[in-house]
């Protein structure tokens, strides 16, 4: 079936310390690639999408590139913050369009002033 | 405010009792799911709505749990007869058919 596999956390880094947060998938179509960010006490949030290889979905400083020959789509930023402390998720939905997101388990981000 | 509503945020009950959740999702959306996510995992899917058909149901979705949404707008979840294992965060989400999935800030579920 479809799964989403991530690197286990707690990942917990220096404020303008480099992240990468590794995410692959396994999918029996084509999917769309997503990170879903939750910060502590509220709901889950799109971060960023990307929808065909080699794409890169980019929002708030976070970039992801789908590649499609290595079925990853890492999770990067340049220079974090205190305030991007929280749970990031990977996920996937098939472009088939009839199958619902499937997640990783999340990986968790502190970032230390 | 026009995301995903969930009521109540907090439900406390006693087991062998039964919880009905609400979720009212974006206006024109006409996918609805139903997640549940425990302490340390990621949201596991339990059932999904095209406007009011029911569409897919995951295994973890036990006979105790059923889930509605009868005029394709607000979605119920019941679970029968709660068990301590059911405590968790049940999140609804909605869509566009198959656009970007925007979700509620969740039913946190207690069972004694």
């Amino acid at each position: 079936g479809d799964s989403v596999t991530q690197m286990e956390g707690p990942v917990t880094l220096s404020e303008e310390a480099f992240l990468t947060i590794n995410c692959t998938y396994t999918a029996t179509g084509y999917p769309s690639l997503f990170w879903y960010v939750q910060y502590p006490g509220e709901g889950l949030q799109l971060l960023l999408k990307a929808t065909k290889a080699d794409d890169k979905g980019s929002n708030k400083g976070f970039e992801a590139t789908y590649r499609k020959e290595t079925t990853s789509f890492h999770l990067e930023k340049g220079s974090v913050q205190v305030s991007d402390s929280a749970v990031y998720f990977c996920a996937l939905i098939l472009n088939s369009g009839n199958t619902p997101l499937v997640f990783g388990k999340g990986t968790r981000l502190s970032v230390i002033a | 405010d026009t995301g995903v509503s969930q009521n109540p945020r907090h439900k406390i009950t006693k087991r062998g009792q039964n919880v009905t959740f609400r979720c009212d999702p974006i206006s024109e959306h006409n996918r609805l799911y139903w997640y549940r996510q425990t302490l340390g995992q990621g949201p596991e899917f339990l059932t999904y709505f095209q406007n009011e058909a029911q569409l897919e149901k995951s295994r973890l979705l036990s006979d105790r749990f059923s889930a509605e949404r009868p005029k394709g707008s607000f979605s119920t979840l019941e679970i029968q007869r709660t068990e301590q294992g059911d405590s968790a965060m049940y999140l609804c989400a909605s869509s566009l058919d198959s656009g970007v999935v925007f979700f509620g800030p969740g039913t946190r579920l207690t069972v004694l």
